[in-house]
């Protein structure tokens, strides 16, 4: 089935980078692309950004730009987020997800992973 | 402040149906899809309807979507204990060049 698994939580300072994963199976990895969305504590989804599986085209929130970069290692069939100038309000759930797009009219996500948590504190 | 406007609770006793709201704007509903996710307390979201009124495979009839010009609905019918979820729309924003999420209702099952 369908799998999105992502990597564990993490504690990191003011100022640090994080790099979460997300490992993908059971599906052709390049056809679809891959969201991320995140969740602070007691509060509603935001999202971030996605990246195509087939080329890694991003595209990112404007409020990140320049914070934030996703990847994709397409050998193992694995994304990434990476988060950089860590802040206490980037405190978090992360979520990838699998994207869909539909010719125009918009982008959905139908399978996602479980979470990672990411605690920045000093 | 979310760029959709959701009501942040909503309520219902069981079989009753209960219906939450989504208001946005011509950049993003009014003129893109909306897509309907649950979120069960503790876990991931879950895609419950697409493309405004679609449901995947395993997803109850109980559940329908519906848009009107740049707003949206969601109806659940037929209300049972396991509904109590937060539930959030979202749409693309071609403004923002970005997906845009509602804030989210908490629905409880009274």
């Amino acid at each position: 089935q369908v799998q999105l698994v992502q990597s564990g939580g993490e504690v990191k300072k003011p100022g640090a980078s994080v790099k979460v994963s997300c490992k993908a199976s059971g599906y052709t990895f390049p056809n679809y692309g891959i969201t991320w969305v995140r969740q602070a504590p007691g509060q509603g989804l935001e999202w971030m950004g996605w990246i195509t599986g087939y080329n890694g085209n991003t595209n990112y929130a404007q409020k990140l730009q320049g914070r934030v970069t996703m990847s994709t290692d397409t050998s193992t069939s694995t994304a990434y987020l990476e988060l950089r100038s860590l802040r206490s309000d980037d405190t978090a759930v992360y979520y990838c997800a699998r994207r869909l797009a539909e010719a125009g009219m918009g982008y959905y996500m139908d399978v996602w992973g479980k979470g990672t948590t990411v605690i920045v504190s000093s | 402040q979310s760029v959709l406007t959701q009501p942040p609770s909503a309520s219902g006793t069981p079989g009753q149906r209960v219906t939450i709201s989504c208001s946005g704007s011509s950049s993003n509903i009014g003129s893109n899809y909306v897509y309907w996710y649950q979120q069960l307390p503790g876990t991931a979201p879950k895609l419950l309807i697409y493309r405004n009124d679609l449901r995947p495979s395993g997803v109850p009839d109980r559940f329908s979507g519906s848009k009107s010009g740049t707003s949206a609905s969601l109806a659940i019918s037929g209300l049972r204990s396991e509904d109590e979820a937060d539930y959030y729309c979202a749409a693309w924003d071609d403004s923002l060049s970005g997906v845009v999420f509602g804030g989210g209702t908490k629905l409880t099952v009274l």
